[in-house]
């Protein structure tokens, strides 16, 4: 079975610092990963998603994502965070065959002070 | 515009009441998802549907029902079985089994007295 973990359950930042959120996976085959974000009142959004090729995927927003298939790991990284970040940030993913179901971390919530 | 629609976006019930949340899509994908997100828990599977009549259970299908008898529809049924019914529930569907990425709705948060 699969899982992903998110270490990072809260993270507090003020603007123009740097981030980074943790996402650890398990599963044995090849695998599809994406990062969602949720902002306050609004629906699960993508930010971006890696199938194949490089590693590193730019995604809206200034976001980028790097596949690291060795420590099994897809960070979630931005250079220079805004207040407008400020949402809950969950990471997937989609074992690529079998049943395609997505498993979902437990979510990363980022605070942006002004 | 294409999307997800998900009504009612509040809901109140009593306990031991069944109730039904609806989720509607527009945008001619073959696969349905319901999840159910608590703070802390992220989003876990109830039931997914990735043709019309035919269904699947997730991880936490206890005490829901679906039913998927048109493509654009996926109603989900929390049944007075449901120990802790009360959270916020999010419907989903992609294109396909390969599940190029998702839409989601905007929720129902359902909350049971």
């Amino acid at each position: 079975a699969q899982s992903v973990s998110q270490h990072n359950h809260h993270v507090i930042l003020s603007e123009a610092a740097s981030l980074e959120l943790g996402c650890n996976y398990s599963y044995g085959g090849t695998v599809n990963l994406f990062w969602y974000v949720q902002y306050p009142g609004q629906h699960l959004q993508l930010l971006l998603k890696y199938f194949s090729g490089d590693p590193l995927v730019k995604g809206i927003k200034g976001f980028e994502a790097e596949f690291i298939k060795s420590k099994f790991s897809f960070n979630l990284r931005k250079p220079s965070v805004q207040w407008s970040d400020t949402a809950e940030y969950f990471c997937a993913l989609v074992p690529s065959g079998g049943s395609y179901i997505p498993t979902f971390g437990r979510g990363t919530s980022l605070i942006v002070h002004p | 515009d294409g999307g997800i629609t998900q009504s009612p976006k509040y809901l109140f019930r009593k306990e031991g009441q069944n109730v039904t949340l609806s989720c509607e899509q527009n945008l001619n994908h073959d696969a349905m998802y319901w999840y159910r997100q608590d703070p802390g828990q992220g989003l876990r599977l109830i039931y997914y549907s990735q043709i019309v009549n035919d269904f699947q259970k997730g991880d936490i299908a206890e005490g829901y029902s679906v039913s998927r008898e048109k493509k654009e529809s996926f109603p989900l049924t929390v049944t007075s079985a449901q120990k802790n019914p009360t959270a916020f529930y999010l419907c989903a569907s992609s294109v396909d089994r390969a599940a190029w990425g998702y839409t989601f709705g905007s929720g129902t948060r359902l909350t049971v007295v």
